[in-house]
């Protein structure tokens, strides 16, 4: 079945530097990746999403790349801060399907 | 901004009881879910919801779970005799396409 991995399971990074999460996904008809936030007690929030016709995306600071050819995708964060330290789950799905998978998690510690 | 809400924030219920978890998508999305996330675990899929009808469930949604959009705003996901594995938070989400908005979870506690 539908598959998401994703590494790694928990990254501490210092304030200011960058953090990369890399997913990877089974099902080849997926064509929209989308990457959500949860930080501690609260609801997954959507950042960032990618679609399988575009290799790249950035918004400020957040950026995603996707190679379709070898099925993973990676979140990429610049000069990180404490405010980014969170759990952060890629997804993947396919366009008019109802079905997303979610990969296990990356809890990122930003150190001040 | 409107937000998904759920209702209730917190339920304790025994074993073997029937729960019903309620949730209000955006009002102008079309698709509605139900997720469960166990604590620290990854977000998992149970349920989504199209056009009054299931489109697709997981194998974790079996015959003791049920969804129900009783009105034109309401969604709910009933359990019918809940077991000690169910325990875990409920996330409703709802989409106008693609991009899941989540309400803020029922955390169920089945003791």
């Amino acid at each position: 079945g539908e598959n998401v991995e994703q590494h790694p399971s928990t990254l501490s990074v210092q304030e200011g530097d960058s953090a990369v999460i890399k997913c990877t996904y089974s099902d080849s008809a997926s064509n929209y990746f989308p990457w959500y936030k949860q930080e501690l007690g609260k609801r997954p929030q959507l950042i960032i999403d990618i679609r399988s016709n575009v290799g790249e995306k950035k918004d400020q600071r957040i950026a995603v790349t996707l190679n379709k050819t070898a099925k993973h995708f990676s979140l990429h964060i610049t000069e990180t801060q404490p405010e980014d330290s969170a759990v952060y789950f890629c997804a993947a799905s396919t366009t008019g399907g109802f079905k997303t998978i979610f990969g296990a998690g990356t809890r990122l510690f930003v150190k001040a | 901004e409107p937000e998904v809400t759920q209702t209730p924030s917190h339920q304790v219920t025994q074993m073997g009881q029937e729960v019903i978890l309620r949730c209000v998508p955006i009002s102008n999305h079309l698709y509605f879910y139900w997720y469960r996330q166990i604590l620290g675990q990854k977000v998992e899929f149970l349920v989504s919801f199209y056009n009054n009808e299931i489109s697709e469930k997981s194998e974790i949604f079996d015959d003791q779970f049920s969804v129900e959009r009783p009105d034109g705003s309401n969604f709910t996901l009933k359990i019918r005799s809940t077991k000690l594995e169910d325990s875990a938070m409920y996330f409703c989400a709802s989409s106008e396409a693609e991009g899941l908005y989540f309400g803020p979870g029922t955390r169920l506690t089945v003791t």
